[in-house]
């Protein structure tokens, strides 16, 4: 079955200690990426990536990095998570881009106390 | 259609009638739409797309119409079910020097049995 898979699905931290969000797709796909998902301000790109090894900032990278050494997977890393990064992330990937159709992760809800 | 807040513009239907949701997007330069349905505690799910050398899209029970001259594109469901329940995004396709996905805020659609 084609699908993107993010664990953990729910994960709650403290301030300051860093963890990592996983990210794996079976579809081939050249491009993903990561949003966040806030109430009233919809899905923010955090990072993407075009193909193994080439990653670049979206509109929201402060306090996020990601890494792409497989075409398969996409890790999100907090380093050091602060409580505004509480939110609901996902994960998606896409055969060209943005002009292709996009699959989700199920998502994974931060809390960071 | 879409809206900037903490509200999410809310579309209340009975079932069996017909819905249209509708979208405003920002940009001239933008050459591919989509549609997205967003379940609760789901990620985003595809629905239709449509570039911008078409003006009318079908799938099925739903007609993703683009009007370019306004800026507009709207999202049809035939026959509208209580598994049609979710909230729905636009997202366009920016294609200028720094391609893009702009996504709208969202317009969440309630079935009343």
């Amino acid at each position: 079955e084609a699908q993107v898979t993010q664990n953990p699905r729910y994960l709650i931290t403290v301030t300051g200690k860093k963890l990592t969000v996983t990210c794996s797709q079976n579809m081939n796909h050249e491009y993903m990426s990561w949003y966040r998902q806030d109430p009233g301000l919809g899905l923010r790109q955090i990072y993407y990536s075009m193909n193994v090894e080439v990653t670049d900032k979206g509109d929201v990278p402060e306090g996020y990095k990601v890494s792409r050494k497989e075409k398969r997977n996409f890790p999100l890393i907090l380093e050091s998570p602060s409580p505004n990064q509480t939110s609901l992330y996902f994960c998606a990937s896409s055969f060209m881009g943005t002009g292709d159709e996009a699959f989700f992760g199920q998502g994974t809800r931060l809390t960071v106390v | 259609g879409e809206s900037v807040g903490l509200h999410l513009p809310t579309l209340s239907v009975q079932e069996g009638d017909n819905s249209i949701i509708n979208c405003a997007y920002s940009n001239s330069a933008s050459d591919y739409f989509i549609w997205y349905k967003q379940e609760s505690g789901k990620g985003p799910q595809f629905i239709i797309d449509i570039r911008s050398n078409m003006d009318k899209r079908q799938g099925q029970r739903v007609t993703v119409l683009l009007n370019k001259t306004v800026k507009h594109l709207s999202l049809q469901i035939a026959a509208t079910q209580p598994g049609d329940s979710a909230v729905y995004f636009c997202a366009e396709n920016y294609a200028g020097n720094n391609r893009k996905l702009i996504w709208g805020l969202g317009t969440s659609l309630a079935v009343n049995p």
